[in-house]
């Protein structure tokens, strides 16, 4: 069964430190995107991604962080200087399209822990 | 603007006994809603979604939630919780924008 697949999946960097966070969506996917959880908390959307360019942005998702899709398979997520507030684990998702019978449903990758010291 | 909101977050049961997660949805248009389990330290795992067609929907594991309308409710039921139901449990809704928004989760606690 096709996957969405992330790496690494735990990092540990310093302060201040350039971070790229990696995924592979399910390949006919059209439709991409970043989600956040801090431990202990609910999951929330940072960014949608389609036709190369974001769609949709949340307020968490500020200068500090970008994405890409520099390939056609993979889809990055930057974050330039992290700051301790950046610990969490970020789950990339991926979805067919807004029509079909997975209309809707995201899939997601094991998703990536930050711990930022 | 669309969202959910999940009453209780801790939930214990005995092993056997019935599994009741709420959730209730807010919405101007008919929505699309999801259940999300989350096991520790791993990722988000589909459990069932409604698409406006049943109002009873069964998913994986057991599961099943049914759409109310007028009581603007998803709740997640299981009839007999066992000891590897234990997990993280996210209500969704997704938006006209096609983004899935979450509750902020129901632990789920199975005791012998």
């Amino acid at each position: 069964e096709p996957e969405v697949t992330q790496t690494p999946s735990h990092q540990v960097t310093q302060m201040g430190q350039e971070v790229i966070l990696r995924c592979v969506p399910i390949s006919n996917h059209l439709y991409f995107y970043w989600y956040r959880q801090i431990l202990g908390q609910k999951v929330e959307f940072l960014v949608s991604f389609y036709n190369n360019e974001i769609s949709e942005k949340s307020e968490i998702f500020d200068d500090q962080f970008s994405v890409e899709r520099p390939d056609g398979s993979n889809f990055t997520l930057k974050i330039r200087s992290t700051k301790l507030e950046d610990s969490a684990m970020y789950f990339c998702a991926s979805r067919a399209g807004l029509a079909g019978p997975n209309t809707g449903e995201l899939f997601f990758g094991e998703g990536s822990r930050l711990t930022v010291l | 603007a669309q969202s959910v909101t999940q009453l209780g977050s801790h939930v214990s049961v005995s092993e056997g006994a019935l599994v009741l997660l709420r959730c209730n949805y807010s919405s101007s248009v008919p929505p699309y809603l999801f259940w999300y389990v989350q096991y520790p330290n791993q990722g988000l795992q589909l459990l069932l979604k409604y698409t406006s067609a049943a109002t009873l929907v069964k998913g994986i594991n057991g599961f099943e939630a049914e759409f109310k309308k007028s009581e603007t409710s998803f709740h997640l039921t299981k009839p007999s919780a066992h000891m590897s139901d234990a997990a993280e449990y996210f209500c969704a809704t997704s938006s006209n924008t096609g983004k899935l928004i979450f509750g902020q989760g129901t632990t789920l606690q199975v005791k012998p």
